[in-house]
């Protein structure tokens, strides 16, 4: 089945850690996001790509770094830098043809501080 | 860009239609008007979109009045199953430079036996 696949379901960081995050489709979409979703509230953007080896970023992309080298992948780190990285955390995807294109996400990943 | 405006939650219960309400009173000539549904520790599911008057699919009808200023999401016989955040998205949100989406804090739908 064509789809968003993020992986792990859960992830655990330490003080002072960097994690990666895994985001694949097999959609073949140009446009790659992550987003940030904290409990209760709607997402944000914090870094997108509209094609491979080019990214761009978001409203909250402080403390996060990307990487598009492959048009399947866009892999999320989170660095020590990002002083609140407790949340939820969602990919998704879409073609660049039209405005009206809809978002397809993963199940996302969710970040926690040990 | 346009913002949305959708009540924070409602109540129903089972086999009741469901109408939620989503106001964009800056809606763009150009947006289109999504509607997605997230459940807990999921990611959001495109549900319906359109630009004007009225659409239907196996899921939902999306009403979409002349001024294009409000929208109403229209869950037919509701179930259990259907408990979840409902977000109301307009098009500018796919438009220019980003593409992302701009989504709001949702519609907490809570569906009763």
């Amino acid at each position: 089945d064509g789809g968003i696949t993020q992986s792990p379901k859960y992830l655990f960081r330490k003080e002072g850690q960097n994690v990666t995050l895994s985001c694949e489709q097999n959609l073949n979409h140009d446009a790659m996001y992550w987003y940030r979703q904290d409990p209760g509230q709607g997402l944000r953007l914090i870094y997108y790509s509209q094609i491979v080896n080019d990214f761009q970023k978001g409203d909250i992309a402080e403390g996060y770094s990307v990487s598009r080298e492959k048009k399947e992948s866009f892999p999320l780190t989170v660095t020590s830098a990002q002083k609140n990285p407790t949340a939820f955390y969602l990919c998704a995807s879409r073609t660049r043809g039209g405005n009206n294109q809809p978002q397809h996400f993963g199940d996302g990943t969710r970040l926690s501080i040990l | 860009l346009a913002k949305t405006t959708q009540p924070i939650s409602m109540d129903s219960y089972e086999g009741q239609e469901v109408n939620i309400t989503c106001s964009h009173n800056n809606i763009a000539t150009n947006d289109y008007i999504t509607w997605y549904q997230q459940f807990p520790s999921q990611g959001p599911r495109f549900i319906i979109q359109g630009y004007k008057t009225k659409v239907t699919n196996e899921v939902a009808s999306l009403f979409i009045p002349a001024d294009r200023k409000s929208s109403t999401l229209s869950l037919p016989r509701v179930s259990l199953s259907d408990t979840a955040v409902y977000y109301c998205l307009v098009g500018a949100n796919y438009g220019g430079s980003q593409g992302n989406l701009i989504f709001g804090k949702g519609t907490k739908l809570s569906v009763k036996p």
